[in-house]
C-alpha cells in the first residue's frame, strides 16, 4: 500500500509568489497533519484535520497560509505571497483517529524562496 | 508548556559501538512517546512509542527506548551501529490535546 504522497518534491519560487503544496494521505486515515520543519529543528505543527474539518489551526499563519482538504481525503497548502522566510521543508502526515495512534510522514516538499 | 529536548545536537559513534541518544519531556501528565528517525530529503519514520506498560519498549533496527517518569526521560539506545543507521533522529511527545511536540533532534554521524 501507498504511503502519503506528497507534491512537488522540490519548489523554487519567487517572493511575493503563490505556492501550493499537495497531499495524499494513506487511505483511511481520518486525520492529516501539515508540518513545517525548518533546517535543524524537528517539526511544528501548522494544522491538523479530522476528516474535513480543521480542529487545530492555532499554529497557521492565517494572513498568508491557507489550507483544505476536500472530502476529507486529499489536502492542500497554499501560501500567498510567498515570504523569504517560508523557506523550509512542508510535511504531510496521517494518521487514524486517536491519541495512541502514529502518525505515517511524506517525504516533504522542499521550498526555496528567492 | 510541554516541551521536548534532545541535549545532544549531534553525536559521532564508531560503527559496532553502543548508542544512546538522550530525550527529556516536559508534561504534567502521562506523555504518548515517540522516537521517528529522518534520513536526508526523507520524512519521518517511526522507530518506536510508548503508549504505556512496560517501561522499555523495542522498536525497528534494533532500537529500544526507555521510558523513566521520575527523571523525564525517554532515551533510544542501540547495542550496536551500523553504518546505515547515520541520520537524524526525533524524540516526540504527544500530549492530550492530540498536539505532537518534537525535539530539534539529535543527527547521529557513523564513522568506519
Amino acid at each position: 500500500e501507498a504511503g502519503v504522497v506528497q507534491s512537488p518534491r522540490y519548489k523554487i519560487i519567487e517572493k511575493k509568489q503563490p505556492v501550493a503544496f499537495w497531499c495524499n494521505p494513506i487511505s483511511g486515515h481520518n486525520t492529516l497533519y501539515w508540518y513545517l520543519q525548518n533546517l535543524g529543528q524537528g517539526p511544528e505543527l501548522l494544522i491538523r484535520y479530522e476528516n474535513e474539518e480543521a480542529v487545530d489551526d492555532s499554529q497557521l499563519p492565517k494572513d498568508r497560509f491557507s489550507a483544505e482538504r476536500l472530502k476529507g481525503v486529499d489536502s492542500t497548502l497554499k501560501i500567498q505571497p510567498a515570504e523569504l522566510g517560508d523557506s523550509a521543508v512542508y510535511l504531510c502526515a496521517s494518521s487514524l483517529t486517536g491519541l495512541d495512534t502514529e502518525a505515517f510522514f511524506g517525504q516533504g516538499t522542499r521550498l526555496t524562496v528567492v | 508548556a510541554q516541551s521536548v529536548t534532545q541535549p545532544d545536537i549531534h553525536i559521532t559513534v564508531s560503527e559496532g559501538a553502543s548508542l544512546e541518544l538522550r530525550c527529556n519531556y516536559s508534561y504534567g501528565a502521562t506523555p504518548y512517546l515517540f522516537w521517528y528517525v529522518q534520513s536526508p530529503g526523507q520524512g519521518l519514520q517511526l522507530l518506536l512509542k510508548y503508549f504505556s506498560g512496560d517501561t522499555l519498549v523495542q522498536g525497528i533496527k534494533g532500537f529500544e527506548a526507555e521510558f523513566k517518569r521520575s527523571q523525564s526521560s525517554f532515551n533510544l539506545r542501540k547495542p550496536s551501529v551500523h553504518w546505515s543507521d547515520a541520520a537524524e533522529y526525533f524524540c516526540a511527545v504527544r500530549t492530550g490535546g492530540f498536539k505532537t511536540i518534537f525535539g530539534a533532534g539529535t543527527r547521529l554521524f557513523v564513522k568506519a
